[in-house]
């Protein structure tokens, strides 16, 4: 596989479920990303990693929880989300945190809190 | 605060010409990106501006003004394919970027 893959593409939960969200690069890069995309609002940055590393946590809800074992995976794990979760959960890579780097996206896993 | 404003929407017939504008008011400046979404998939990378003028990519163009805090992304010779969402974003004093809401595309036959 080639770029940047996501799994579940859709996922549909309860709030007291827990899950997990899963990206994959493929890309060599170093840093990752996660958004959070609602309709007709900009692009929401939640989390960066840099060498695996967490630098950037951008005020998210501790119901929001980010894991990145190595340069190429990153996950969201979940748990008792609300309602107004619901939205496109998008990853990104680029080359490193830091200076001019395109950011590459993955599909993105549409999530819907009931 | 920093703002990036788009156009919600725009409609443009197949085969025409459409410029979707991005104005930026942002915590320095280091490049402005233009990307393209399909619905249901990935942002693409279309372009990255850092110095003023037009930068031409096949039949899409961005161009900059630094000085306007202003954008545009020119594309040539519309076609079906070319309905998507286009997003415009701005490299910050901290690299990080700042997105616009995006500017839904809808081509018409």
């Amino acid at each position: 596989e080639t770029g940047v893959t996501q799994t579940p593409r859709h996922l549909v939960m309860g709030m007291t479920n827990k899950k997990s969200l899963k990206c994959e690069q493929h890309l060599g890069h170093n840093a990752m990303y996660w958004y959070k995309q609602s309709a007709k609002k900009p692009l929401e940055l939640m989390f960066v990693y840099n060498f695996k590393e967490q630098t950037e946590n951008n005020s998210v809800p501790s119901r929001f929880s980010p894991e990145c074992p190595n340069s190429s995976h990153l996950f969201l794990h979940l748990h008792t989300l609300q309602p107004e979760d619901s939205a496109l959960y998008l990853c990104a890579s680029s080359q490193e945190r830091g200076g001019i780097d395109t950011q590459y996206f993955g599909p993105g896993t549409r999530l819907t809190v009931l | 605060g920093q703002n990036i404003d788009q156009p919600t929407e725009m409609t443009a017939t197949e085969g025409a010409i459409v410029q979707i504008n991005c104005t930026y008011q942002t915590s320095g400046f280091n490049g402005l990106f233009w990307y393209q979404q399909h619905a249901g998939e990935a942002p693409t990378f279309l372009s990255y501006n850092v110095l003023d003028g037009l930068e031409e990519k096949g039949r899409f163009s961005s161009f900059l003004s630094r000085s306007k805090g202003y954008s545009y992304l020119l594309l040539k010779e519309l076609q079906m394919k070319d309905s998507a969402s286009y997003l415009c974003a701005v490299s910050d004093s901290n690299y990080q970027l700042i997105w616009g809401a995006g500017t839904k595309l809808i081509i018409k036959p």
